[in-house]
């Protein structure tokens, strides 16, 4: 149990353009889930943190008006970069959290590779 | 949250003991530690934690010293598909989020 789908997981996008990254939870509910950027050869970075229900809170540093945070139901949030640039290029991770679960409980999904042309 | 420091790079050969040490002078007292791997263009995967003393699973063990100011993640007898980074994380449970610090990138010579 405890599987985290992203999709797409490879995106290609025109400088100018929004995209839309899915991060679901596919046999469990997740009322929290995250969103970290990574670029190469680097570390993840938290971007912001989703709760079902209620606005995302962003770390320091991330545009809130850029990095579009939505999570709808206890399974789905996603994460829309709206005009990309190619500094957005990144991979892009989510995770999230069990209903009731504690800190080490997040489950990772795959990753999204998104490349700005 | 606690920072950590760990080696940024380690090689070992195939079919040896490898231990990745990771410092955590400031961590506090409800804090626990875990480490996560990466592989490249995956997400993260849970590998184990602790709060003191030692914890196995059937992946690996991790030994935590009586100050825990230090913990050491030990991979038995790796394999070429243990090349990967490792991540230390301590922090609290019932924190809500995580943050991963720079990792020890393990490369496992045949």
């Amino acid at each position: 149990g405890a599987v985290v789908s992203q999709h797409p997981s490879r995106v290609i996008c025109k400088s100018g353009t929004s995209v839309k990254i899915e991060c679901r939870s596919l046999d469990f509910q997740a009322t929290t889930m995250f969103w970290y950027r990574q670029f190469p050869k680097q570390s993840l970075m938290l971007m912001a943190t989703s709760n079902e229900g209620s606005k995302a809170t962003y770390e320091q540093g991330v545009e809130k008006d850029k990095f579009l945070i939505n999570h709808a139901s206890l399974t789905l949030s996603t994460l829309t970069v709206t005009s990309a640039h190619p500094e957005d290029s990144s991979f892009y991770i989510c995770s999230a959290r069990k209903r009731g679960g504690t800190f080490h409980e997040q489950y990772f999904g795959p990753g999204t590779r998104l490349t700005v042309t | 949250l606690a920072k950590t420091t760990q080696p940024i790079s380690m090689d070992s050969y195939e079919g040896q003991e490898v231990n990745i040490t990771c410092s955590h002078n400031n961590i506090a007292t409800n804090d626990y530690i875990t480490w996560y791997q990466q592989f490249p263009s995956q997400g993260p995967r849970f590998i184990i934690q602790g709060y003191k003393t030692k914890v196995t699973n059937e992946v690996a063990s991790l030994f935590i010293p009586a100050d825990r100011k230090s913990s050491t993640l030990s991979l038995p007898r790796v394999s070429l598909s243990d090349t990967a980074v490792y991540y230390c994380l301590v922090g609290q449970t019932g924190a809500n989020n995580l943050f991963f610090g720079t990792g020890t990138r393990l490369t496992v010579i045949p």
